[in-house]
């Protein structure tokens, strides 16, 4: 079974420091995917980031860098000088490399990182 | 725009009624999620559709049902037999090729009262 864990509950920090989000996973499938979905105070799930199980390739998006080591199944999610905007609530995700049959695919979601960025 | 419409945004249900949450896509998308979420708990899947006419039980579907008589629509029917169903609930949708992640709805609250 597919298994996707958000050890941090909440973070605090301040202005313009530096914070990384963990996020360890579980899965038996040689072929997967992986996500990053942030969800503002709205509540709607916002896109952030996918990685397959065979680019190992860390990423960088402006202030957000993602670092994926299949060596420790670890995806983890740094944000740089981060901003008050930046406060939400961040979710890691799996999903399985084969769709299901006729279409879709069934992530598999953490239990998300509640990010609280003050003045 | 392209996106998805849930509504309403906030919903209140009596002990005992059953309510339906209005899921809404123009993406042209063929599979469609519905996902519970409570505090702490992330978010569990209650059902997904990946056609028309046809529906697949998640990990947490009783209690609840949905039809799929269009490819737009998804409703989600919250019935008397979920026992705790004070919850945000969130509806997605995802192309059939090239898996990308998914589209999400701005949710709907629901409140037993």
């Amino acid at each position: 079974a597919q298994k996707v864990t958000q050890a941090q509950t909440e973070i605090s920090v301040v202005e313009k420091e530096d914070v990384t989000l963990d996020c360890v996973y579980e899965t038996r499938d040689t072929t997967y995917y992986l996500f990053w979905y942030k969800q503002p105070p709205s509540g709607e799930l916002v896109f952030l980031i996918r990685r397959n199980s065979f680019d190992e390739q860390n990423e960088i998006s402006g202030r957000y860098s993602w670092n994926f080591q299949k060596s420790t199944s670890s995806f983890n999610f740094t944000i740089t000088a981060s901003q008050v905007v930046d406060s939400a609530v961040y979710f890691c995700a799996l999903s399985e490399g084969v769709a299901f049959t006729g279409g879709g695919n069934k992530l598999t979601f953490g239990t998300g990182t509640q990010l609280k960025v003050e003045l | 725009d392209g996106g998805i419409t849930q509504s309403p945004k906030y919903l209140f249900r009596k002990e005992g009624q059953n309510v339906t949450l209005s899921c809404e896509q123009n993406l042209n998308h063929d599979a469609m999620y519905w996902y519970r979420q409570d505090p702490g708990q992330g978010l569990r899947l209650i059902y997904y559709s990946q056609i028309v006419n046809d529906f697949q039980k998640g990990d947490i579907a009783e209690g609840y049902s949905v039809s799929r008589e269009k490819k737009e629509s998804f409703p989600l029917t919250v019935t008397s037999a979920q026992k705790n169903p004070t919850a945000f609930y969130l509806c997605a949708s995802s192309p059939d090729r090239d898996f990308d992640g998914y589209t999400f709805g701005s949710g709907t609250r629901l409140t037993v009262v």
